[in-house]
């Protein structure tokens, strides 16, 4: 079954932890991105990586790191730094046209 | 960098009409793409449209796209309950490695 995976589907800090945000596919795809969506909004690019161990920033990559250690995976840590992290976050990989196939989203809350 | 503009915001019809969705873009794209979101869900890649192409069939959508006036709209046919979703258009440009989101038409059908 192929697809991309997110992990853990709700997330819960407290106010100056980092925290990880896992992502997973199996579609054999080069290009891996992350998102964010705001209630009511649409969806702002964090980070994106067209091959491994090389990303570029998107258009609200601060208080945000990731790494491209494998194909597979493409993890986002949403560190201390991020002003108003509690957000709804999508992470998503593409075709060569880019045709994005989504994740389910983690919620993640942090208070 | 918002490119895409959906319009309108929200749209209520009663199950078996029509609905129609537009989207306006702001500079030449490469591609136009439409997707759905369910509540609390992932996106879901409905439809791609090339900017050489003037309009495409995909069961109960359809969608055209006029570049001169830098616009495309979504019509989805004898609507169903289940099409209950917001609806995003996404663009890319020519050598450029991300698409970008419009902040979606929130349909709702009603029974």
């Amino acid at each position: 079954d192929g697809g991309i995976t997110q992990s853990p589907k709700y997330l819960f800090r407290k106010e100056g932890q980092n925290v990880t945000l896992s992502c997973e596919q199996n579609l054999n795809h080069d290009a891996m991105y992350w998102y964010r969506q705001d209630p009511g909004q649409g969806l702002r690019l964090i980070y994106y990586s067209q091959i491994v161990n090389d990303f570029q920033k998107g258009d609200i990559a601060e208080g945000y790191s990731v790494s491209r250690e494998k194909k597979e995976s493409f993890p986002l840590t949403v560190t201390s730094a991020q002003k108003n992290p509690t957000a709804f976050y999508l992470c998503a990989s593409s075709t060569s046209s880019y045709e994005q196939y989504f994740g389910p989203g983690t919620r993640l809350t942090v208070t | 960098s918002q490119q895409g503009e959906e319009d309108p915001q929200a749209l209520s019809i009663q199950e078996g009409e029509n609905a129609t969705m537009n989207c306006s873009y702001k500079t030449s794209i490469n591609n136009l793409q439409w997707y759905r979101q369910n509540s609390g869900r992932g996106l879901v890649h409905l439809i791609l449209i090339r900017s050489n192409e003037r309009e495409k069939h995909s069961g109960r959508l359809r969608v055209t796209l006029d570049t001169s006036k830098k616009s495309s709209s979504l019509l989805i046919t004898a609507s169903r309950a289940a099409d209950t979703a917001s609806y995003f258009c996404a663009t890319d440009r020519w050598r450029d490695d991300k698409i970008i989101f419009g902040k979606g038409t929130r349909l709702h059908i009603l029974p």
